[in-house]
């Protein structure tokens, strides 16, 4: 099993619905990432997240840290056809510079 | 702003060529990456580099090789390309731990 697991793998929701995607993490976290990836396009950044219970938001998507779970959630209030793509998170988890995958989930929005 | 660059979108080789793929970022960072990305597997790291003629192998070395002769440029070398190599790869760049990693738009690889 991966080290890093993401859920749901795909994900369809109506335009204006809202929906979460979760992070979890088999080894302490040090620091969260979560990146936005278009079909067959490089990876766009969109927050990293490193205290427990640290939450932070970017327009419509806000995404949180919980630290004794090894856990971090993504959440997209009123989505737009805009939010469709991939959502992977990255993770930390020693004092290297490497991170951790997740395998990613599949956003589509239904008009 | 930052840029992180890839020398190619797309590329069709046959098996058996030797394949360079090249990266090149503007933000004198040390740290370069790089990834191949499947379907269900996620980003999965071949080689990093954390200066100039440094570099350490991934999770996936084998059948890769890398270079990095100027700070800017990290090159991914594929010396006999095989099928199984068909893949999206990644590069990426970071200043050092904990910061955040700047992707490039991906090469589409595919060994025929």
């Amino acid at each position: 099993s991966q080290e890093l697991e993401q859920s749901p793998q795909s994900l369809i929701v109506q335009e204006g619905k809202n929906l979460t995607i979760n992070c979890t993490s088999s080894k302490t976290l040090y620091g969260l990432y979560w990146y936005k990836q278009k079909y067959g396009e490089g990876l766009i950044f969109l927050m990293m997240l490193q205290k427990g219970g640290e939450e932070k938001s970017h327009e419509k998507i806000t995404a949180k840290l919980d630290e004794k779970k090894q856990q971090s959630s993504l959440h997209i209030t009123a989505s737009q056809p805009s939010h469709a793509g991939i959502y992977l998170c990255g993770a930390v988890v020693d004092s290297n510079y490497q991170l951790i995958w997740g395998a990613g989930t599949k956003l589509i929005i239904k008009p | 702003d930052v840029k992180v660059t890839q020398s190619s979108r797309y590329l069709v080789k046959r098996t058996g060529e030797k394949v360079f793929l090249e990266c090149v970022q503007d933000m004198d960072h040390e740290n370069m990456f790089w990834y191949r990305q499947d379907p269900g597997l996620g980003l999965r790291l071949i080689y990093f580099s954390y200066d100039v003629k440094m570099k350490e192998k991934g999770d996936i070395p084998e059948g890769y090789s890398v270079s990095r002769e100027k700070k800017e440029r990290f090159s991914l070398i594929l010396e006999s390309a095989s099928t199984n190599q068909t893949s999206m790869y990644l590069c990426a760049s970071m200043l050092g731990s904990l910061e955040t990693q700047y992707f490039g738009p991906g090469t589409r690889l595919l060994v025929l």
